[in-house]
C-alpha cells in the first residue's frame, strides 16, 4: 500500500515559535508538495519540490520555508508561527512526468497557533 | 497561469437524485484533469482522472466526468447519489511542469 505519512495529526503551537511539519513518502516519487487547506479557499500550494534540494514557491510561500535533504522526506517550516497560519496542512507526492501524475496525500496536520 | 474554478461551494441533493459538480479550468497548454474526494476527517484521494483518449472517464463508485476542450470544463456527475457520497470534491489540473492546481472545492451534502 502506497503511503504518505505526516508526522502529526494535530499540533498546537504558540505565536513566534518555529514549527516543523514533516512528511515522508514510500513511493520513490520525485515531486512533493505542501498545501494548506482553508474553508472556502480549497487547497493552496505553499511550496513544491521536484528533486532533492530543489524547491519552487507556490502561490502562498510567505512565512514558510521547506527542506528536502532526502528524496522521501519533505519538511515545511514556519519560521515564526502566527495566528493566521492556523490551518490544515496537507502533504502530497507524485511522479515527475508521464501519464501517471496522480498525487497521493497524507492525512493532514491540523495546526493551531495560539 | 493556470487556474481551476468550481462555481458551487455547496451542493445539497436528496438521496438517489442525480448530481453535477461543475469545474472549469484555464490553461494555454495541454493539461491533465483530476477529481479528488475528501471524506470527513480524511485526506484527499483520487476519484478519477483524464489524461488522454476518451473524453468520458468513470470511477468505480459510479461517478463520471467528461472533458470538454471547447468549453474548458470537466464536470463531475453521478446519476443517483448515496449518503456515503457526502464529502468535499476538488477539481485539479496538472501542467507539464507537474504542478498541481486545485479548485476551491464543492461540498456535497446528501439529504435522506
Amino acid at each position: 500500500d502506497v503511503k504518505v505519512t505526516q508526522s502529526s495529526r494535530y499540533l498546537v503551537k504558540r505565536t513566534g515559535e518555529k514549527v516543523f511539519l514533516e512528511c515522508v513518502q514510500d513511493m520513490d516519487h520525485e515531486n512533493m508538495f505542501w498545501y494548506r487547506q482553508d474553508p472556502g479557499l480549497g487547497l493552496r500550494l505553499i511550496y513544491f519540490s521536484y528533486d532533492v534540494k530543489m524547491k519552487e514557491k507556490g502561490d502562498i510561500p510567505e512565512g514558510y520555508s521547506v527542506s528536502r535533504e532526502k528524496k522521501e522526506r519533505f519538511s515545511l517550516i514556519l519560521e515564526s508561527a502566527s495566528t493566521n497560519q492556523t490551518s490544515m496542512y496537507l502533504c502530497a507526492s507524485s511522479y515527475l512526468q508521464g501519464v501517471n501524475t496522480e498525487a497521493f496525500f497524507g492525512q493532514g496536520t491540523r495546526l493551531t497557533v495560539v | 497561469a493556470q487556474s481551476v474554478t468550481q462555481l458551487d461551494s455547496q451542493v445539497p441533493v436528496f438521496e438517489e437524485a442525480p448530481v453535477e459538480l461543475r469545474c472549469n479550468y484555464s490553461s494555454s497548454v495541454s493539461v491533465y484533469l483530476f477529481w479528488y474526494v475528501q471524506y470527513p476527517n480524511q485526506g484527499l484521494q483520487l476519484l478519477l482522472k483524464y489524461l488522454s483518449g476518451s473524453t468520458l472517464v468513470e470511477s468505480i463508485n459510479g461517478f463520471e466526468a467528461e472533458f470538454n476542450k471547447s468549453q474548458t470544463s470537466f464536470h463531475l456527475r453521478k446519476p443517483s447519489v448515496h449518503i456515503s457520497d457526502t464529502a468535499e470534491y476538488f477539481c485539479a489540473v496538472v501542467s507539464s511542469a507537474s504542478k498541481i492546481i486545485f479548485g476551491s472545492g464543492t461540498r456535497l451534502s446528501i439529504r435522506p
